[in-house]
């Protein structure tokens, strides 16, 4: 199975901050990548999808890139909202789907 | 609005059953695949399983194959999960997702807000 490793797993940034979340798989999963935002006591929400299309009625500040087996999640200026724990899960069709370990965004 | 709601967890015995439901509106529920998704308390994400827009293919995690069985029917939008031989680490937060494309499972797009299994004795 494709593994995905993220980092940092903790991240401590200020409101205003560029910040830049990392994913790596063990094996090529092409494009087939998204992105999660989670707060607590509530179901994960999508962000993005095939690495870099943002879900609709996400803030622009958040983009994706890369592909085959790096990746990476910009908040582009960190705002209140957005401290919350990120996830990155691949979806290559010939393995099951996997999720990175997650990364928490925490205030500085 | 689009809204998938769980239902069916609680607290079970070990190597007991429990059949979870996730009741769909909103949408056409016939045209997405549909997954499984559970949250272990205080731990990362894990998928569980997934099954096709019409039911013909469904796949599973290594941790739950030949213990639980995920169907629908499409007749009542609703998604179900039977879940057998339950042992303490399948405790978790279990969570239904609408595949995000008609005709596809790949993208997890909407999420329902979950129902905690806890497997005690």
């Amino acid at each position: 199975d494709i593994q995905m490793t993220q980092s940092p797993s903790t991240l401590s940034a200020s409101v205003g901050d560029r910040v830049t979340i990392t994913c790596r798989a063990t094996q090529s999963v092409n494009s087939w990548l998204a992105w999660f935002q989670q707060k607590p006591g509530k179901a994960p929400k999508l962000l993005i999808y095939d690495a870099s299309t943002l879900e609709r009625g996400v803030p622009s500040r958040f983009s994706g890139s890369g592909s085959g087996t790096e990746f990476t999640l910009t908040i582009s200026s960190l705002q209140p909202d957005d401290f919350a724990t990120y996830y990155c899960q691949q979806y290559n069709g010939a393995s099951p789907w996997t999720f990175g370990q997650g990364t928490k965004v925490e205030i500085k | 609005q689009l809204q998938l709601v769980e239902s069916g967890g609680g607290v079970v015995q070990p190597g007991r059953s429990l059949r979870l439901s996730c009741a769909a509106s909103g949408f056409t529920f016939n045209m997405y695949g549909m997954h499984w998704v559970r949250q272990a308390p205080g731990k990362g994400l894990e998928w569980v399983a997934v099954i096709s827009y019409d039911g013909s293919d469904k796949y599973y995690a290594d941790s739950v194959k030949g213990r639980f069985t995920i169907s629908r029917d499409n007749s009542k939008n609703t998604l179900f999960l039977q879940m057998n031989s339950l042992r303490a680490d399948d405790t978790a937060v279990y969570y239904c997702a609408k595949a995000q494309r008609p005709f596809t499972m790949i993208v997890m797009g909407t999420w329902g807000q979950g129902t905690l299994v806890t497997v005690s004795s």
